[in-house]
């Protein structure tokens, strides 16, 4: 599975829209993009995921560069329980590999 | 109702004991997983079982035997606890993700041994 590259943390203003980058420079034409959060200590929880086109569903959006080397998840108006360690996977195998992730602060 | 549950949440154990921490889901999926994140928050996959049968084995401890009795659960039982298999466990369904599928977790059970 292909690795990612995500910034250790970041922050947002409540109400504002979070955009938290992700580098898959090795993906494979098949491998899909995964985003999961993980709020506290709960268990992870999906988010979204895409192919090669943007996706948009009711929790974000998955904005996926052509060359699919990049992609971009868009909390459009981020709120305070929106803070959690974001993971982006990329896999097409049977397991996800979770790397460190990003932890968004969402502050008011 | 709960997508993926896990039974106990917390459990406490001294060193050498055997313990089991038990999974089910209710959403028809034919893969189920069980993930281990310890004290430094890494969420690391341990088994994963598609159809009762064993497809993903990651290099852990013979010490820890999974279990499928049937596609909607998934136990893992753990022989002669060490002070280092204290950790959140978490268990996973999915259908097979090669088809670009979600994951639903569980909320966790944490085991500390003492």
């Amino acid at each position: 599975d292909a690795k990612t590259t995500q910034p250790p943390s970041m922050d947002c203003a409540e109400g504002r829209a979070a955009n938290l980058p992700c580098n898959h420079s090795t993906i494979s034409g098949n491998e899909y993009v995964y985003w999961y959060r993980q709020i506290h200590s709960q268990g992870p929880q999906y988010i979204i995921h895409g192919l090669k086109n943007n996706e948009t569903n009711e929790m974000a959006s998955l904005i996926i560069t052509e060359d699919r080397k990049s992609s971009t998840l868009i909390l459009p108006h981020a709120t305070l329980r929106d803070t959690a360690v974001y993971y982006c996977i990329v896999s097409n195998t049977g397991k996800l590999i979770f790397g460190q992730g990003t932890t968004l602060q969402v502050k008011p | 109702d709960t997508a993926v549950s896990q039974t106990p949440k917390y459990l406490v154990t001294q060193m050498g004991n055997d313990k089991s921490i038990k999974c089910e889901q209710n959403l028809g999926h034919d893969t189920m997983y069980w993930y281990k994140q310890d004290s430094k928050k890494f969420l690391k996959i341990m088994f994963s079982y598609n159809n009762k049968e064993l497809i993903i084995n990651e290099t852990v401890p013979n010490r820890f035997s999974p279990k499928s009795p049937d596609k909607a659960h998934l136990n893992l039982h753990i022989n002669s606890l060490e002070l280092g298999d204290s950790a959140v466990y978490f268990c996973a369904s999915s259908q097979p993700l090669h088809r670009g599928t979600e994951a639903f977790f569980g909320q966790g059970t944490r085991l500390t041994v003492v």
